[in-house]
C-alpha cells in the first residue's frame, strides 16, 4: 500500500513564525502535493511538484513556498505565519502516468496564534 | 473546469446498498471520474475512478451514463465504517490536479 506520511498530526506555532510542513512518500511517485481543507471551503490545492526541484503554483499559493530536493520529499513552507493559515494540511502523492490517482496522507491540523 | 454537483447528505441502511449520484454535465472527453472518502480527522481516501466503462473493485462500482455527464458510486453492503463525506471529482486533464467539491454526508445507521 501507497503510505504517505506527515511529520505532524497536530502543530500550534505563532503569528511571524516560519513554518516547516513535512511530507514524505515511500511509493517512488513522482508527483506530490500539497492541498488546504477549511470547513465550508472544501480542499484547495496549494502547490504540485511533478519532479525534483520541479514546482508549480496551485489555486492558493501566496504565503506559502515549497521544496522538493529528494523525490519522496516535499515541504510546505509558510515564510512568515498568519492566522488565517490556521488549517488542515493535506499531502499526496501520485504516480507519473496523469490520471493516477491520489493519495493522501492523514494531514497536519496547523493552529497560528 | 470542469464542476461536479453532489448532494449534501444521504442515509443509507446497513447492510443495503449505497448509490451516491454525481452530475458533472460540462466534462470534457478526456476527463476522469474520481470517487473519493474521508473520514473524520483522516486524510482522503481513493476509492475508484473511470472515463466511459463501469469499473469496479474491491471498495465499489462506479457507473458512468453513456453521455458522462453523470455518474453513481456503488458501495453494495454498507457498513457502519462506511460512514464519511464522500467526493466525486473530475480530473483537470492538465496538470494532473485534483479539484474537490463539497461532497455527499453519508450516514450509514443500523
Amino acid at each position: 500500500d501507497v503510505k504517505v506520511t506527515q511529520s505532524s498530526r497536530y502543530l500550534v506555532k505563532r503569528t511571524g513564525e516560519k513554518v516547516f510542513l513535512e511530507c514524505v512518500q515511500d511509493m517512488d511517485h513522482e508527483n506530490m502535493f500539497w492541498y488546504r481543507q477549511d470547513p465550508g471551503l472544501g480542499l484547495r490545492l496549494i502547490y504540485f511538484s511533478y519532479d525534483v526541484k520541479m514546482k508549480e503554483k496551485g489555486d492558493i499559493p501566496e504565503g506559502y513556498s515549497v521544496s522538493r530536493e529528494k523525490k519522496e520529499r516535499f515541504s510546505l513552507i509558510l515564510e512568515s505565519a498568519s492566522t488565517n493559515q490556521t488549517s488542515m494540511y493535506l499531502c499526496a502523492s501520485s504516480d507519473g502516468v496523469w490520471n493516477s490517482p491520489l493519495h493522501f496522507g492523514n494531514g497536519t491540523r496547523l493552529t497560528v496564534t | 473546469d470542469a464542476k461536479t454537483t453532489q448532494p449534501p447528505s444521504m442515509d443509507c441502511a446497513e447492510g443495503r446498498a449505497a448509490n451516491l449520484p454525481c452530475n458533472h454535465s460540462t466534462i470534457s472527453g478526456n476527463e476522469y471520474v474520481y470517487w473519493y472518502r474521508q473520514i473524520h480527522s483522516q486524510g482522503p481516501q481513493y476509492i475508484i475512478h473511470g472515463l466511459k466503462n463501469n469499473e469496479t473493485n474491491e471498495m465499489a462500482s462506479l457507473i458512468i451514463t453513456e453521455d458522462r455527464k453523470s455518474s453513481t458510486l456503488i458501495l453494495p453492503h454498507a457498513t457502519l465504517r462506511d460512514t464519511a463525506v464522500y467526493y466525486c471529482i473530475v480530473r483537470v486533464a492538465l496538470g494532473g490536479k485534483l479539484i474537490f467539491g463539497q461532497g455527499t454526508e453519508l450516514s450509514v445507521k443500523p
